[in-house]
């Protein structure tokens, strides 16, 4: 069965601070894995995507797929990245795309 | 491109009624989802749609819960009756064919009470 897995609800971190929001996941096959986020009064948007491994706002993730994780990471938090972060998995090839429980992030001046 | 439309973006009603969601998509996307988003579960999909046609409600939580895609430009979401445990935002999606992301409207919050 698919799913995805945040362990954090909440993660709190001081602007500069290193921040790791951890993301699990089960699926048997070639997954593609992204990264979501929602901004206050925005609309959930796409944040970067593992096939694309690039860095978006200072933001990583790696797709590791024998610890099955794909944890967004970046070095220094900025104040404008306090959003909610979501986790979503999607099969190779199909259309059918979860989401995990998402992860709220603020940064404290 | 106004990107995905949702109405309303508030809904106040009382236990038992009816309620209808609506939804446009992308014009040119193919795939239509609706997702669930509570403070417990997150973003819970349930159900999805390709060119029309309902490809997966194993999400829809219970036979009150009905959805409809009757052209490319439009689909519902429909809860009859409603309970308080329904609310929620409730969002609609759309992305084209292929490995691409899903672009999101701006949620209708339903109070049930």
């Amino acid at each position: 069965a698919q799913r995805v897995t945040q362990p954090e609800k909440l993660l709190s971190v001081f602007k500069g601070a290193p921040v790791e929001l951890k993301c699990n996941y089960s699926y048997s096959g070639s997954p593609e894995l992204f990264w979501y986020v929602q901004y206050s009064r925005q609309r959930l948007q796409l944040l970067l995507r593992h096939i694309s491994r690039e860095s978006i706002k200072g933001f990583t993730a790696d797709l590791n797929k024998g610890e099955t994780s794909f944890h967004l990471k970046k070095p220094f938090a900025q104040e404008e990245d306090s959003a909610m972060y979501y986790c979503a998995l999607r099969g190779a090839g199909g259309f059918k795309t979860i989401f995990g429980a998402g992860t709220r992030l603020f940064v404290k001046a | 491109d106004a990107g995905v439309i949702q109405s309303p973006r508030h809904e106040v009603t009382e236990m038992g009624q009816e309620v209808t969601l609506r939804c446009k998509p992308i014009s040119g996307h193919n795939s239509l989802f609706w997702y669930r988003q509570t403070m417990m579960r997150g973003l819970e999909l349930l159900i999805y749609f390709n060119n029309n046609v309902p490809i997966d409600d194993s999400g829809m939580p219970e036979d009150r819960f009905s959805a409809k895609m009757p052209n490319a430009s439009f689909s519902t979401l429909k809860i009859q009756p409603s309970e308080p445990r329904d609310s929620a935002v409730y969002f609609c999606a759309s992305s084209p064919d292929g490995p691409e992301k899903l672009f999101f409207g701006s949620g209708t919050q339903l109070s049930v009470l």
